[in-house]
């Protein structure tokens, strides 16, 4: 199966670091991604990792991979206002024609 | 130009009516994608098209039928759709088999089907 799990909700002060968990369990992934998601709009891919890597910053974005727990991390520093929106974490599969399984998406509101 | 761009934005029809959602990339890229978005659900996949030809199919049914004229051009027509297929459409587009599977999305076509 490719179930993709994430808590629904986050509320975070400005400034404050902001941690979005997502759980997967196809141990064949070879890419998991971030996608954000603004109201009434489409997705926008923010980072992506690949399976073998356990790390992975891009400025205020760190993403942390557990492979053997199937667990996916996204801390965002620094949270700003902009920030709010709902996050999706994906999953794609080597030979899964660029298939993507996205994860059940997490609301991140950013409170002043 | 990295944009996918989705028209019309908004559509409602009725159930015996014909419509159609395009969708269109000057990107290069040689994948392009349907998915079905409902309210504060993960978008779910619909149709893949790669080198203009449909290679995934999610068991969709035969009321949304998809066309790629060319590689920068992606269609969904419909044909007696149903209130329940009421949701938000997104066409993504990636450069095909790369690696990365980055997907570019637009903006969507909110559909309500009355």
């Amino acid at each position: 199966g490719e179930d993709v799990e994430q808590s629904l909700f986050l509320s975070v002060r400005e400034g404050d670091s902001s941690v979005i968990n997502c759980t997967y369990t196809d141990s064949s992934s070879t890419y998991l991604y971030w996608y954000k998601q603004e109201p009434g709009a489409g997705l926008q891919l923010l980072t992506y990792i690949f399976s073998n890597m356990d790390m992975k910053q891009d400025q205020r974005l760190t993403v942390l991979l557990n492979k053997k727990d199937k667990h996916l991390s996204l801390r965002i520093a620094d949270t700003q206002t902009g920030d709010s929106a709902i996050y999706f974490c994906a999953e794609s599969i080597t030979g899964g024609g660029n298939k993507l399984t996205f994860g059940t998406g997490t609301q991140l509101k950013v409170e002043l | 130009d990295t944009e996918v761009t989705q028209t019309p934005k908004h559509l409602v029809m009725g159930m015996t009516n014909k419509k159609s959602l395009k969708c269109e990339q000057h990107m290069g890229h040689r994948a392009m994608y349907w998915y079905k978005q409902k309210a504060k659900k993960p978008p779910e996949l619909m149709f893949v098209y790669s080198y203009e030809k449909l290679s995934i199919n999610e068991s969709v049914p035969s009321r949304f039928s998809p066309e790629c004229p060319n590689s920068s051009l992606l269609n969904l027509h419909l044909h007696a759709l149903q209130p329940e297929d009421s949701a938000l459409y997104l066409c993504a587009s990636s450069q095909g088999d790369a690696n990365t599977g980055e997907l570019f999305f637009g903006e969507g076509s909110r559909l309500t089907v009355l």
